[in-house]
């Protein structure tokens, strides 16, 4: 069993549609992460939660909806998305520390 | 405003030479570095890593090689290996919350492929 894993690998959705990607992790951390990496650009962070409390929200715009409901799960609810939402979404987790992560494999998002 | 850059998004090398890959950063309040390899459909995994307080980390072919004057670091991987083609992130934290830790808050650079070829 892989240490971050994330579902599912590939998803296609309307701009109306709503989704949720999932991520579990396996490692004992307490600190979860998401990151998105469109095409040519660095991973940009956008939520982080320890303890299941979300303690940085990296101006994401509210059509991104994360949830933690323990240390373990990690969810980011999709609804009403634009095409340029479009790519691969890395959830990550850590001990507290913080200081390497722990990714899982990404899922690859497109919107139509 | 980029604060961590990789000034180029390609390297192609031969197999048993040396990699070298760069990386640049602005925020004087970095004092963590780290590498991360990405292969295609996989997510990025943690390679090397160093502290401020050195200026050079090695493990086995990899080593890390940091000049905070010149706010720059470097990768080196000797002797590359085909198996090393791969995208290479460089990324950096500073310390905040309580006691001065990062909480994982890595702010990451454009990465570069890497291409060894045989």
């Amino acid at each position: 069993e892989t240490g971050v894993t994330q579902t599912p690998r590939h998803l296609v959705m309307g701009m109306t549609n709503k989704k949720s990607l999932k991520c579990e992790q396996h490692l004992g951390h307490n600190a979860m992460y998401w990151y998105k990496q469109s095409a040519k650009k660095p991973l940009e962070l956008m939520f982080v939660y320890n303890f299941k409390e979300q303690t940085e929200n990296n101006s994401v715009p509210s059509r991104f909806s994360p949830e933690c409901p323990n240390s373990s799960h990690l969810f980011l609810h999709l609804h009403t998305l634009q095409p340029e939402d479009s790519a691969l979404y890395l959830c990550a987790s850590s001990t507290l520390a913080g200081e390497e992560l722990f990714f899982g494999e990404g899922s690859r998002l497109t919107v139509l | 405003d980029q604060q961590v850059k990789q000034n180029s998004p390609s390297l192609s090398v031969q197999e048993g030479r040396i990699s070298i890959l760069n990386c640049d950063y602005t925020n004087s309040m970095f004092d963590y570095f780290l590498w991360y390899k990405k292969y295609p459909a996989e997510g990025p995994t943690f390679l090397i890593s160093i502290s401020s307080i050195k200026d050079k980390n090695e493990d086995g072919r990899f080593t890390v090689f940091l000049n905070k004057s010149a706010k720059h670091l470097s990768l080196h991987i000797v002797p590359s290996q085909p198996g090393d083609s791969a995208v290479y992130f460089c990324a950096a934290s500073a310390p905040v919350g309580a006691g001065g830790t990062s909480y994982g808050k890595l702010t990451f650079g454009q990465g570069t492929i890497l291409t060894v070829h045989p």
